[in-house]
């Protein structure tokens, strides 16, 4: 089975400051791992993914995500926090190279709060 | 502009009622999936399918049903056996691709 653990239900973080929302994985084989951002009353949208190759991953927004598969995380961050990006954020795992065939499991989600 | 429509947007059952709600995506996704979300809880998978004609089971399908005659749409519909409906109710499509595309989601209320 496959899990993801997001530990922190809320963060906060002032504006211009960085911030980091955790999340660690449970997944045999190799993961495919992903960060989503949800607005009040909306569906998910894609932040940035994890496949293979460089361990840090760029994505939308100026968000990224660094990989460490000695701890089995893949924390996503940002060097300076802005108050539109408050949301709330999940992070998604699957089993990599099975095609359609898996499915994502999602963490239960960390909001996030920025203040002026 | 490609995407997924979820409708309608905000949805009222009585007790003991059947509802379904619509899912159609233009993205040519062989793949689709409900998911239902509660706070607190993440989201968890109700049904997906992965080509026309089959669907299955997710972690929480108990009280709901879904069809998939057509590659576009996957309605879901919530039956009278499903004793706590109200949530917010997400349905995605992905290719072979990586990621999943979300629909706006459709909040499900009883009344």
């Amino acid at each position: 089975a496959q899990s993801v653990a997001q530990p922190e239900d809320q963060v906060n973080v002032a504006e211009g400051n960085p911030l980091t929302v955790k999340c660690t994985y449970s997944v045999s084989g190799n993961p495919y791992l992903f960060w989503y951002v949800q607005y009040p009353n909306r569906g998910l949208q894609f932040l940035l993914k994890y496949i293979t190759g460089d361990n840090l991953v760029k994505g939308s927004y100026g968000f990224e995500a660094e990989f460490n598969k000695s701890q089995t995380s893949f924390h996503l961050k940002k060097p300076s926090a802005l108050v539109s990006d408050s949301a709330l954020y999940f992070c998604a795992v699957r089993r990599g190279n099975t095609g359609t065939a898996s499915k994502l499991t999602f963490g239960t989600g960390t909001r996030l709060q920025v203040t002026l | 502009d490609g995407g997924i429509t979820q409708s309608p947007k905000y949805l009222f059952r009585k007790e003991g009622q059947n509802v379904t709600l619509s899912c159609e995506q233009n993205l040519n996704h062989d793949a689709m999936y409900w998911y239902r979300q509660d706070p607190g809880q993440g989201l968890r998978l109700i049904y997906y399918s992965q080509i026309v004609n089959d669907f299955q089971k997710g972690d929480i399908a108990e009280g709901y049903s879904v069809s998939r005659e057509k590659k576009e749409s996957f309605p879901l519909t919530v039956t009278s056996a499903q004793k706590n409906p109200t949530a917010f109710y997400l349905c995605a499509s992905r290719n072979t691709g990586y990621g999943y595309t979300f629909g706006s989601g459709t909040r499900l209320t009883v009344v």
